[in-house]
């Protein structure tokens, strides 16, 4: 089956203690990409990635690092996670980009990830 | 900074009525407008989507009509079901980027 795997989906820690959220898809993707939720705020982008080894910021970057070394999996990392990093995080893959040419390239998907951090 | 805006943040309807939710964008660079239907639990799934040469997509009972020149689009959907409850996101790119709009949670009463 198709799908985008983030582990784990619920996850509470304390501040500064270092985390990673994994994904990982098997729909040989080359764009992925993470979003965090918040009500009333919607989907904010963290980081993507094009494909292996390029990554690049998104809208809210602080706080949070990822890495692409396989095409399949696109971790994401907080190093020292802060109270106001609490939410519900979703990694996100497609064929290709999902503007310009690639018309036809959805975003797929995980289930997500609810972070809490104390 | 929210570059797509939508409204509104919450909607009820009652079953066989019309939903409507609106968005409205600042960059002009943007090029493909997907709507993405979430329900709880899971993540968002795409809905429908259009390019801003086309003024209208049509796929069932969902419906885009997209306004260049106001930068505005909207999501129609005839005949509301109580299976649409769900989070609608819009959304806009412009080639390697995705941003979305706040979310309506649209609630359709039996």
């Amino acid at each position: 089956e198709a799908q985008v795997t983030q582990n784990p989906r619920y996850l509470i820690t304390v501040t500064g203690k270092k985390l990673t959220v994994t994904c990982s898809q098997n729909m040989n993707h080359e764009y992925m990409s993470w979003y965090r939720q918040d009500p009333g705020l919607g989907l904010r982008q963290i980081y993507y990635s094009m494909n292996v080894e390029v990554t690049d910021k998104g809208d809210v970057p602080e706080g949070y690092k990822v890495s692409r070394k396989e095409k399949r999996n696109f971790p994401l990392i907080l190093e020292s996670p802060s109270p106001n990093q609490t939410s519900l995080y979703f990694c996100a893959s497609s064929l290709k980009p999902p503007g310009g040419v690639s018309y036809n390239s959805p975003l797929h998907f995980g289930n997500g990830t609810r972070l809490t951090v104390t | 900074q929210q570059q797509v805006k939508q409204s509104p943040q919450s909607l009820i309807v009652q079953k066989g009525g019309i939903s409507i939710i609106n968005c409205a964008y600042e960059n002009t660079a943007f090029d493909y407008f997907p709507w993405y239907q979430q329900f709880p639990g899971k993540g968002p799934a795409l809905l429908i989507a259009i390019r801003p040469d086309v003024s209208e997509k049509k796929e069932g009972r969902f419906t885009i009509s997209f306004n260049k020149s106001a930068k505005q689009f909207s999501l129609h959907i005839m005949d509301s079901q109580p299976g649409d409850s769900a989070t609608y996101f819009c959304a806009a790119s412009s080639g390697s980027r995705l941003t979305f709009g706040e979310g309506t949670q649209l609630t359709v009463n039996p």
